[in-house]
């Protein structure tokens, strides 16, 4: 079956340092993989999008690495700060880039002054 | 930048009544859209594309005559959830893409979304 799996656990991390977060999915050949922020109640915001040809993308202090080998994006906040606190989620393109999205559960980060 | 704005942003509704979401692109065109549904702790279920001018595009299991989309414009879709029971109580988002980006980009703007409680 198709699974896209981000860690349940909550990343706590010390303000400043590099958060890193998994994202696994299985039984997928996504054209592209995006991430999203989300605050509690509230709509996802897109941050990032890497497309099946590319290895890494930087935005800012974000980076997304993509590598469809291993059926893998990692994302990471440098430099973090109290203002990253959310839940951050993977979404794949299921339908060969016709913008059907397929969610991961998301990963919170909390930063801590 | 791209605005999605959802209109009511909860309700809470009796058990067999019908409830209506709004989901608007404040500025601009949407071909477009799509509902999704979230439970708390979970992801995200993508359940219909809604297209402008044509039928809605539902997921596997997600019934068409239990929710009714209507896309009527480029910058209007509605869900309504009918006969709603407390089971379909979950938190209700829209997104939209801009028509102008074309198919180079596939951002997706999302809406706020519509908390809605069953009774």
């Amino acid at each position: 079956s198709q699974k896209i799996e981000q860690n349940s656990e909550a990343l706590n991390i010390q303000e400043g340092k590099t958060a890193t977060l998994t994202c696994n999915y299985t039984n997928y050949s996504p054209a592209y993989l995006q991430w999203y922020r989300q605050d509690p109640g509230r709509g996802p915001v897109f941050l990032l999008l890497i497309r099946e040809n590319e290895k890494e993308k930087r935005k800012e202090r974000l980076k997304v690495t993509f590598d469809t080998t291993l059926k893998q994006s990692l994302f990471h906040i440098t430099a973090s700060q109290p203002a990253d606190s959310a839940t951050y989620l993977c979404a794949l393109d299921m339908s060969g880039g016709n913008n059907r999205l397929a969610f991961g559960k998301g990963n919170q980060v909390v930063v801590i002054p | 930048g791209a605005v999605v704005s959802q209109h009511p942003s909860w309700v809470i509704c009796k058990s067999g009544t019908s409830v209506k979401i709004e989901c608007r692109s404040l500025d601009f065109q949407a071909t477009t859209m799509f509902w999704y549904r979230q439970f708390p702790k979970q992801s995200l279920m993508l359940m219909a594309t809604s297209n402008e001018g044509s039928k809605a595009t539902y997921e596997q299991g997600v019934e068409k005559d239990k929710f009714l989309i209507n896309h009527a414009s480029l910058t209007l879709s509605t869900l309504t959830v009918t006969s709603a029971h407390p089971e379909d109580s979950s938190f209700y988002i829209c997104s939209a893409r801009d028509v102008a980006s074309g198919g180079s980009h596939n951002e997706q703007f999302f809406g706020p979304g519509t908390r809605l409680t069953v009774l």
